[in-house]
């Protein structure tokens, strides 16, 4: 079945590059998103990318994705307060199924 | 604000009880989506529907069932509550054949 890894926690310093990472085991996958979940709060579409691509980039977010070593990372650049938040990787799959699978989600802390 | 709606936001119940939650899914999307979220079993993809019939089952317990009436909001009801059942319920809703599933604020259930 399918599975999405993401590390747990993640602190960056206010103004610097975030760099958070999502491997997934399904080949098949078609459509690979980033989800953002500040607390108390539901789920935000952040931005998604096609399996064929190996880049998107939308203003502040870049995402990168390697599909040889099933590989997803989202940057986002400057990072901000308003950034922490937990970050959730997901795929969907090619079998007609429209469900996602989502990650374990990264915690995104900024230090002043 | 994603458009999908969710009642209600809280709910407290106790163990052995059923209750009804709500979604309205945005406006013209015809799937609807149903999603946990634990602690201990992160977000899960528990039922989708489609335009009044059910498409896709995951991890939905026998306990737990769901529908879509015609105007296409969904009601996913949960009966013989255990303490473990408390968790964020989502509901996402998309477009057909969309690529992307916008998620709604949650309702939180706690189980006492």
């Amino acid at each position: 079945g399918e599975d999405v890894e993401q590390s747990l926690f993640l602190s960056v310093r206010e103004g610097d590059s975030s760099v958070i990472n999502c491997t997934y085991t399904d080949s098949s996958s078609t459509y690979l998103y980033w989800y953002k979940q500040e607390p108390g709060a539901g789920l935000q579409l952040l931005t998604y990318i096609f399996s064929n691509m190996d880049m998107k980039q939308d203003q502040r977010l870049t995402v990168l994705l390697n599909k040889k070593d099933k590989h997803l990372s989202l940057r986002i650049a400057d990072t901000q307060t308003g950034d922490s938040a937990i970050y959730f990787c997901a795929e969907r799959d090619n079998f007609g199924n429209e469900k996602l699978t989502f990650g374990t989600g990264t915690r995104l802390t900024i230090i002043p | 604000d994603s458009g999908v709606t969710q009642t209600p936001k809280h709910l407290i119940t106790a163990t052995g009880q059923r209750v009804t939650l709500r979604c309205s899914p945005r406006s013209g999307d015809l799937s609807v989506y149903w999603y946990q979220q634990s602690l201990d079993q992160g977000l899960q993809f528990l039922i989708q529907y489609y335009n009044g019939e059910e498409r896709a089952k995951g991890n939905i317990l026998e306990r737990f069932s769901a529908q879509q009436f015609p105007d296409l909001h969904s009601e996913l009801n949960l009966s013989s509550l255990e303490l473990g059942d408390s968790a964020l319920y989502f509901c996402a809703s998309s477009e057909e054949q969309s690529d992307t599933q916008y998620f709604g604020p949650g309702t939180r259930l706690t189980v006492l």
